[in-house]
């Protein structure tokens, strides 16, 4: 079984500072991770994802996030945050075994305030 | 454009009676999945489906019920048997296999009155 856990429920940054949203996970086996976002009233859009490779994901909209094995981590961040990005943020896993359902965090509010 | 479409985007429903979420999607792909997201709780899934014909439950399948007669539906019915269906409904597609993302609809909010 896998299992994700968001550290923070909420987060306040200000505008132009950096963010940074804690995603751990417990799994017995190999995993896909995935950063989605969330806008009021919408579906869920794809961020970023690590599968395999380089440890260090680049995604959209100048997040990235890092994969650390030793520590089940799978943190995202942002070097410098904009009004847009205030949006909910979700940390999700699947394994080759899990054909192709995803377990999610319970998700990360941020909110960018002048 | 290539994509998944949800109707309606609001739903209203009286104690009692089923509802049906529709889902489409154009991205020729064989999965596709429906979740419900409640607050603070993240997105849990209701059932899935691999391929035509076939679906599977989920984490929290008891009070709802799918069809996949074709590879771009899979439509989702709430039923009176669903103790607490107000929720926001969220319905997502992939290739199969767990290497690639999934994409998701804009969902369908349901409210019971």
């Amino acid at each position: 079984a896998q299992s994700v856990t968001q550290l923070d429920s909420q987060v306040p940054v200000f505008e132009e500072a950096p963010v940074e949203l804690r995603c751990n996970y417990s799994s017995s086996v190999s995993v896909y991770l995935f950063w989605y976002v969330q806008y009021p009233n919408q579906g869920l859009q794809l961020l970023l994802k690590y599968l395999s490779g380089s440890t260090l994901v680049k995604g959209i909209n100048g997040f990235e996030a890092e994969f650390n094995k030793s520590q089940t981590s799978f943190h995202l961040r942002k070097p410098s945050v904009h009004i847009s990005d205030t949006a909910e943020y979700f940390c999700a896993v699947s394994s080759p075994d899990s054909w192709g359902k995803l377990q999610f965090g319970a998700g990360t509010q941020v909110v960018v305030t002048p | 454009d290539g994509g998944i479409t949800q109707s309606p985007k609001y739903l209203f429903r009286k104690e009692g009676q089923n509802v049906t979420l529709s889902c489409e999607q154009n991205l020729n792909h064989d999965a596709m999945y429906w979740y419900r997201q409640d607050p603070g709780q993240g997105l849990r899934l209701i059932y899935y489906s691999q391929i035509v014909n076939d679906f599977q439950k989920g984490d929290i399948a008891e009070g709802y019920s799918v069809s996949r007669e074709k590879k771009e539906s899979f439509p989702l019915t709430v039923t009176s048997a669903q103790k607490n269906p107000t929720a926001f409904y969220l319905c997502a597609s992939s290739r199969t296999g767990g290497y690639t993302e999934a994409f998701f609809g804009q969902g369908t909010r349901l409210t019971v009155v």
